[in-house]
């Protein structure tokens, strides 16, 4: 069991430039997240799929699109990318939402 | 919206030496998860506690939700470096994406 998987771990961006963070899960679990991280923020939820087909906002939506390709998969894509998206980006999942969430790895991206 | 408050920001202490975190909701809670998160990686589920008055340990790691304060507490005994990270809790608020506090930076020196 691999659990939660994201890549790639590190990514350098230019502003305005676009790319599409990868996470899958191999748990059978309905719901996914993401989240970014920054000091003295703690987390805070960019996207969530409570099931397969499904989509909702977090705190955080603005300049993110998530696209839930399967249960196992649920990406998030920048568009045009600014330094303030500068961030550590985890995904993470559970069997629903209110249930213990299991976190992937993180991908830590820079904007420049 | 929910908001979790966590006290301290920030704690160093030396190696062999007790300690607590505590966690505070502006609002009820039905359930409150801890984790650890080690610098540079992905966070690790500690424990879970749903009721009042709940207290459940892990080795030397021992969390309670006192529902009355609305608050949960995190008490290290012991510590030691491997205790080291950004400890976190997450509050249960009905059928939504759990709510997370900002995290207290624990550093264990010898």
């Amino acid at each position: 069991n691999a659990g939660v998987t994201q890549t790639p771990k590190f990514q350098v961006l230019k502003t305005g430039q676009s790319m599409t963070l990868q996470c899958a899960q191999d748990m059978n679990h309905n719901s996914m997240y993401w989240y970014r991280q920054d000091p003295g923020m703690g987390l805070r939820l960019i996207y969530y799929s409570a099931s397969e087909g499904t989509t909702d906002k977090g705190e955080v939506p603005n300049g993110y699109n998530v696209s839930r390709l399967n249960k196992r998969e649920f990406s998030l894509r920048l568009e045009s990318a600014a330094p303030s998206q500068t961030s550590v980006y985890f995904c993470a999942s559970s069997d629903l939402p209110g249930y213990e969430q299991y976190f992937g790895p993180g991908t830590r991206l820079t904007v420049t | 919206s929910q908001e979790l408050e966590q006290s301290p920001q920030s704690l160093i202490v030396q190696e062999g030496k007790n300690l607590t975190i505590n966690c505070t909701s502006s609002k009820t809670l039905y359930g409150l998860y801890w984790y650890k998160q080690k610098y540079g990686e992905g966070l690790i589920f500690l424990m879970m506690l749903q009721k009042g008055g709940e207290e459940k340990s892990h080795e030397k790691i021992t969390a309670k939700l006192d529902e009355k304060k609305q608050q949960s507490s995190l008490h290290i005994t012991a510590s030691q470096p491997s205790h080291a990270g950004i400890y976190l809790c997450g509050a249960i608020s009905g059928n939504t994406p759990l709510v997370f506090g900002k995290g207290t930076r624990l550093s264990v020196i010898a």
